[in-house]
């Protein structure tokens, strides 16, 4: 069954690195989302992404996030200047249409020290 | 400010029992309705969906979607054990998610 993979499971960074969180959406969706959940808290999003580009952002995707589609396989998040209050679990998702069923993938634990 | 309303629990039911987990949202335009279940440290995966108005039924689960009232619920019968995780609804239009709901099933 085919599924979303991420890469790292689990991150651990200095605070004002930049961090790529990677991810592999499954093959024939065209939607790609990310999402991060605090510890504790809520799953909240942060970008969809579709036809290469920006298709909707939170308050949270600010100028500290860039998404990117590198190749045909890859959906990357990257994290320029990372701060404490980014430690989270972060959540790539895909789906075929934008408001068809999203499917998660395993998520990257992001710790920022 | 649209939101997605959730019991955060938590709820408690024996096993075999049904578990009734309920979801209010604010945005009346909103069009797909989704239940999810994450194990502790675990992603959400998708349980059902819901698109229109009234029941849809899988196996053990039954999504129920009210448009006119803004509510959405999912049913769990004969409840075991190993459903004993929070339970997430998500409202895509905007990508919303409740807090969701700690459901434990005691054998």
């Amino acid at each position: 069954e085919p599924e979303v993979t991420q890469t790292p499971s689990h991150q651990v960074t200095q605070m004002g690195q930049e961090v790529i969180l990677r991810c592999v959406p499954i093959s024939n969706h065209l939607y790609f989302y990310w999402y991060r959940q605090i510890l504790g808290q809520k799953v909240e999003f942060l970008v969809s992404f579709y036809n290469n580009e920006i298709s909707e952002k939170s308050e949270i995707f600010d100028d500290q996030f860039s998404v990117e589609r590198p190749d045909g396989s890859n959906f990357t998040l990257k994290i320029r200047s990372t701060k404490l209050e980014d430690s989270a679990m972060y959540f790539c998702a895909s789906s075929e249409a934008r408001t068809y069923e999203q499917y998660f993938g395993p998520g990257t634990r992001l710790t920022v020290t | 400010q649209k939101e997605v309303e959730q019991n955060s629990g938590p709820l408690s039911v024996p096993e075999g029992a049904i578990a009734s987990l309920n979801c209010t949202y604010s945005d009346r335009g909103s069009q797909s309705f989704f239940w999810y279940r994450q194990y502790s440290g675990k992603s959400p995966e998708l349980i059902m969906s819901i698109y229109s108005n009234g029941d849809k039924e899988d196996g053990r689960f039954t999504a129920q979607l009210n448009k006119a009232s803004q509510y959405v619920s999912l049913l769990i019968r004969d409840s075991q054990p190993s459903d004993s995780a929070t339970y997430l609804c998500a409202v895509t239009n905007d990508m919303r998610f409740g807090a969701g709901t700690r459901l434990t099933v005691k054998p």
